[in-house]
């Protein structure tokens, strides 16, 4: 069965950085992209970026380009997100999510996001 | 702001059919990008749907279907039950921000 669990919450202050881990099993950790989705409080929810596990290649959203940073280690089966410089905006649950393509067909910007980790609350506040 | 625009509520009594619209633009939905849908249960994860636009994973019941139209995509839910009761979103990509992008999410009340 595949599972996806993240890390455990986290307090920052502002300025600073988190790191949040989600480490995945019961599948081919190479084969799928692995997608980072997050939600403020009482908001919907907002694509941050994806990885390719198979080479780490990278696409972040602009608005968090030049702060965000998505990693995996390929040994532990785990991903990383990294965001830098948090404000009061970045407070917010992170999501990682699986790709899931129809059909088995993988096509540029086709992606759906069908395994999803349980979340890690992520609060920035002086 | 989200490029994906659902109307903001919808509700409707049990066993009665409701229908959630995303609507986008020729960069996203219009181009061709198929539309994912997801439901949120407070508190959890987003689950997903339907995907391609009018495809369910295997254990979504018939109930949940999906389509599209131009630059618009839609959910619809028959059969509404309490269970329903739930925020959902669409998903696509978007070609101008090189991204993938979500709806601005429904939420749906079962009266």
């Amino acid at each position: 069965q595949v599972h996806l669990v993240q890390s455990g919450a986290e307090v920052e202050r502002p300025g600073a950085s988190v790191k949040v881990s989600c480490k995945a099993s019961g599948y081919t950790f190479t084969k799928d992209f692995m997608h980072w989705v997050r939600q403020a409080p009482g908001q919907g929810l907002e694509w941050m970026g994806l990885i390719n596990p198979g080479n780490g290649d990278t696409m972040y959203a602009r608005s968090l380009q030049g702060r965000l940073t998505m990693t995996r280690d390929t040994s532990t089966s785990t991903f990383y997100m990294e965001l830098s410089s948090l404000t009061s905006e970045d407070t917010a649950v992170y999501y990682c999510a699986r790709r899931y393509c129809s059909n088995g067909v993988c096509v540029y910007g086709g992606d759906a996001f069908d395994i999803w980790g349980q979340g890690t609350v992520v609060t920035v506040s002086s | 702001q989200s490029v994906l625009t659902q109307s903001s509520s919808v509700s409707g009594a049990p066993g009665q059919r409701v229908t959630i619209s995303c609507t986008g633009s020729n960069s996203n939905i219009g181009a061709g990008y198929p539309v994912h849908w997801y439901r949120q249960l407070p508190g959890t994860a987003p689950k997903l749907l339907i995907y391609g636009t009018t495809n369910r994973p295997s254990g979504v019941p018939d109930r949940f279907s999906g389509s599209n139209s131009g630059t618009s995509a839609s959910l619809a839910i028959t059969g509404l039950q309490a269970e329903d009761e739930a925020d959902y979103y669409c998903q696509s990509f978007d070609s101008s921000l090189t991204a993938y992008v979500f709806g601005t999410g429904t939420k749906v009340t079962v009266l």
